[in-house]
């Protein structure tokens, strides 16, 4: 168990529709990330909070965007959902912001179904 | 061409074999490195973590490092049917992660 807890595991909706999913990372850690896994795409990287501000933006989509509570805990929105966005969505969390430190443990997932 | 290139496998051993899985990288920026194990459906789990080239062991994985190749290498010694997963090498530089492919691996008893 790495610590970082993801809800929901599984997520069925329909295109169109807007999802939430939550993470919460490991107790002391600042910095969470949010990663799609798709099986064409493999792991990428979305967008990274520190301490509640957004820090690194990967390929994330117009549609999504996520924010980084106060008490750290982190939500990836999902909007106008497509066929594409199927896909599992990871959280990981760190401790610091960067550098030689920034060991990033993941959570279960969230496994994300448009129909 | 890939930042980070891994060998899909699947890549079959035997029990007690020592397997080898390898990435190869171009962006010479990339400062630390690490390997996940990845069970299907599951979170990636961090096996291994270094920032320098050399060697590191933790039990049965050592990881390796030739930044001057721009080659990591996981040697898992003793393989065990418990290690058949996707193995993800990932490198960073500042805060963002670049992670390879992965490589399937299936140890059969």
């Amino acid at each position: 168990d790495s610590g970082v807890t993801q809800t929901p595991k599984h997520l069925i909706t329909a295109t169109g529709q807007r999802v939430t999913l939550r993470c919460s990372p490991r107790s002391g850690d600042l910095s969470v990330y949010w990663y799609q896994q798709s099986l064409d795409q493999g792991l990428q990287f979305l967008i990274q909070y520190y301490n509640g501000e957004e820090r690194a933006k990967g390929n994330i989509l117009e549609r999504f965007s996520a924010q980084q509570f106060p008490d750290l805990h982190s939500e990836l929105n999902l909007s106008s959902l497509e066929l594409g966005d199927s896909a599992l969505y990871f959280c990981a969390s760190s401790a610091v912001l960067a550098g030689s430190n920034n060991e990033q443990f993941f959570g279960p997932g969230t496994r994300l179904t448009v129909l | 061409q890939k930042e980070v290139e891994q060998d899909p496998g699947p890549l079959s051993v035997p029990e007690g074999a020592i397997v080898s899985l390898n990435c190869t990288y171009s962006n010479s920026a990339f400062q630390y490195f690490m390997w996940y194990r990845q069970y299907s459906r599951k979170g990636p789990e961090l096996l291994m973590y270094t920032y320098s080239s050399g060697n590191k062991e933790d039990g049965r994985f050592t990881a390796q490092v030739d930044k001057s190749s721009k080659y990591i290498s996981l040697f898992i010694r003793d393989s065990q049917p418990s290690d058949s997963a996707t193995y993800l090498c990932a490198m960073g530089a500042g805060n963002m992660l670049t992670f390879g492919g992965g490589t399937r691996l299936m140890v059969k008893p």
